[in-house]
């Protein structure tokens, strides 16, 4: 079993939908949790970034995780073309850096305008 | 812009090419990383350097050698590449703590797209 899974997509909705991005994970240690948002011709640039279970917003972005159930979850509102983009999960047993630094293969979101 | 910048942007290379990729960071952090990106496949951690030292290397072929000369240069050398060796790499940098493990994210340059024929 991989230690992270996330599904590749591509993932294509309408403009203004709710867009919910997940990953699953089997290691119990990771505690740090982050989504990052990486545009064609681009590297990955940090989107949201959060610590153990619950959830966290900005703007239009909640990341939400459980634990329980080793899961995360990003969720966009009001989704916008300039959303298409293909987005990371990664996370950590340590606070960051690279020391055991764990990334999804990442999920190709596609905005219908 | 993200404070980190790496050159070039693209490179096409024959297998017996020798070639370096270039990073600079702006940021004032002092670990920096070459990650290897290819299709369908998670990102995949190369080399790290902290404080200047070389960390780890995660059993990359001795094709590619990386040179860090201080905190905001990170340079990667290429000899006598494969084929398979074509992909996306990507240089990050980080804050990383002399007290405890409360380090910062990462944070990537645009990656050099090179391409080995």
């Amino acid at each position: 079993q991989k230690e992270v899974e996330q599904d590749p997509g591509p993932l294509s909705v309408p403009e203004g939908a709710i867009v919910s991005l997940n990953c699953t994970y089997s290691n119990s240690a990771f505690q740090y949790f982050m989504w990052y948002r990486q545009y064609s011709r681009k590297g990955p640039e940090l989107l949201m970034y959060t610590y153990s279970s619950g959830n966290k917003e900005d703007g239009r972005f909640t990341a939400q995780v459980d634990k329980s159930s080793k899961y995360i979850s990003l969720f966009i509102r009001d989704s916008q073309p300039s959303d298409s983009a293909t987005y990371l999960c990664a996370m950590s047993g340590s606070g960051g850096g690279a020391d055991g630094l764990t990334f999804g293969k990442g999920t190709h979101l596609i905005i219908q305008p | 812009e993200t404070g980190v910048t790496q050159t070039p942007r693209h490179l096409v290379m024959g297998m017996t090419n020798k070639k370096s990729l270039k990073c600079e960071q702006h940021l004032g952090h002092n670990a920096m990383y070459w990650y290897k990106q290819s299709a369908k496949k998670p990102l995949e951690l190369m080399f790290v350097y902290n404080f200047k030292e070389q960390t780890e290397n995660n059993s990359v072929p001795s094709r590619f050698s990386p040179e860090c000369p201080n905190s905001s240069h990170l340079f990667l050398h290429l000899h006598t590449l494969q084929p398979e060796d074509s992909a996306l790499y990507l240089c990050a940098s980080s804050q990383e703590s002399l007290i405890d493990r409360n380090n910062s994210p990462l944070h990537f340059g645009n990656g050099t797209r090179l391409t080995v024929t």
